[in-house]
């Protein structure tokens, strides 16, 4: 069964950066796009981006780009989104998530990770 | 960008009742609408897609509807699983964009 494990949560001061992991099982990981939602707390999800694990292709939300980098690991099937120049705004939890099959319906998600910036 | 305007933000309902929740597109974006559920401390799970595609191991009373710029997930005789916070999603454009949920709570 697909399954995508995210790494840790994480505690980080305000201006340093932050890398975290989404490792995917149970499918062919170059076969289908990874994105990235924020959730910060109490509030609804925003759409960072999405990678194309085959190509390396990148989508972006103008509001994420220059603060997030996505990239990937085909050979442990990873997936790793980094955040830079964190402020208090970028506490939130992040999700990794996998489409569904032909498809931009987020069908599969990631446990998701905590970040808290704070010094 | 889509906005997606989700209203009641707040419906209180005791188990039973069946409920619509509705989804406002900014612009006309066809079928491509997803429904989300997210429990709390929980992440999302997808309940519809395409507006009304049903997704296996989703209830049946769980149904969606709508084309354009108006969408609704209907839930057919609540149960208190239920209770929960519901998000729709668009993936017409770039960004994909999400509504801000309406929360169903136990009257």
């Amino acid at each position: 069964q697909v399954k995508l494990l995210q790494s840790g949560a994480a505690l980080v001061k305000p201006g340093a950066s932050v890398k975290m992991s989404c490792k995917a099982s149970g499918y062919t990981f170059t076969d289908y796009w990874v994105s990235w939602v924020k959730q910060s707390h109490g509030k609804s999800l925003e759409w960072i981006g999405e990678i194309y694990p085959n190509s390396g292709a990148t989508n972006f939300n103008e509001k994420f780009k220059g603060k997030a980098t996505l990239t990937v690991d085909k050979s442990t099937s990873t997936a790793y989104m980094e955040l830079s120049r964190l402020t208090s705004e970028d506490s939130a939890i992040y999700y990794c998530t996998r489409y569904d099959y032909g498809g931009y319906s987020h069908h599969y998600w990631g446990q998701g990770v905590m970040v808290t910036v704070s010094s | 960008d889509i906005v997606l305007t989700q209203s009641p933000a707040t419906l209180s309902v005791t188990p039973g009742e069946s409920v619509s929740l509705s989804c406002r597109a900014s612009q006309g974006i066809s079928t491509s609408i997803h429904w989300y559920q997210q429990k709390s401390n929980e992440s999302p799970r997808l309940l519809i897609k395409y507006a009304s595609q049903s997704i296996s191991g989703i209830p049946s009373r769980f149904s969606g509807s709508g084309s354009g710029t108006d969408f609704t997930l209907s839930i057919n005789r609540v149960e208190s699983e239920d209770f929960s916070v519901y998000y729709c999603q668009q993936s017409y454009s770039l960004p994909r964009t999400f509504g801000g949920g309406t929360k169903l709570e136990l009257k």
